[in-house]
């Protein structure tokens, strides 16, 4: 399967624990992205990034998440001192960029958080 | 400010009725839209998109959508609804093409 993958599926954590989650895209895919959806909503936009370059972070995105992608592949989120309140589910996706206005995302399955 | 709406959190149709489930997207300029669906423990898989061209677009699964500037809608049709319908499906607006805004999705319930 060459779909986007992430890892872990599942993560249950305390609260006040650091957590740190990987996507991986699509091989030939420049562009990655990070959503986060809670129970009864849609998937809100955190932040991407073409190759290594982090483009677009939203205001979501507090201080205590920082996501990477060192080499322009794999990307990483990671969550510090998580809280209650960061329990959701969050996706990646990515997409290829050749110019143009529009580029289709493909979605991950996503990392199920949960805080207790 | 882009954002969608939409209307109806849970719809539930007989196997082979029509599927409608509506969507009304807020944009100051006309925006690229799209269906999405979610199975359980799945990610999103497109269904259809509009971004230029024909109005009425049609997608997999026998899906179609018709975007309505007049009435800012989008919404999301099927003629004849298959057990394997049932998912959530959320409705997303973008004006990049990049950032997506997503509606809170509406669960569709397939009555056999």
């Amino acid at each position: 399967d060459t779909g986007v993958s992430q890892d872990p599926r599942h993560k249950i954590t305390k609260r006040g624990q650091n957590v740190t989650f990987r996507c991986d895209p699509i091989s030939e895919h420049n562009r990655l992205y990070w959503y986060r959806q809670t129970l009864g909503q849609g998937p809100e936009f955190l932040t991407y990034f073409q190759n290594e370059a982090q483009l677009e972070k939203s205001r979501l995105l507090s201080d205590r998440f920082s996501a990477e992608r060192p080499k322009g592949s794999f990307s990483t989120l990671e969550i510090q001192r998580t809280e209650q309140g960061d329990s959701a589910m969050y996706l990646c996706a990515s997409s290829f960029f050749a110019g143009g206005s529009y580029n289709e995302q493909f979605f991950g399955p996503g990392t199920r958080l949960t805080v207790l | 400010a882009q954002s969608v709406t939409q209307l109806g959190s849970h719809v539930s149709v007989s196997e082979g009725a029509l599927v409608l489930l509506r969507c009304n997207y807020s944009s100051s300029v006309p925006p690229y839209l799209f269906w999405y669906v979610q199975y359980p423990n799945q990610g999103l898989q497109l269904l259809l998109k509009y971004t230029t061209g024909a109005t009425l677009v049609k997608g997999i699964n026998g899906f179609e959508a018709e975007f309505k500037k007049s009435e800012t809608s989008f919404h999301l049709t099927k003629p004849s609804a298959h057990m394997s319908d049932a998912a959530e499906y959320f409705c997303a607006v973008s004006l990049t093409g990049n950032q997506f805004y997503f509606g809170t999705g509406t669960s569709l319930t397939v009555i056999p």
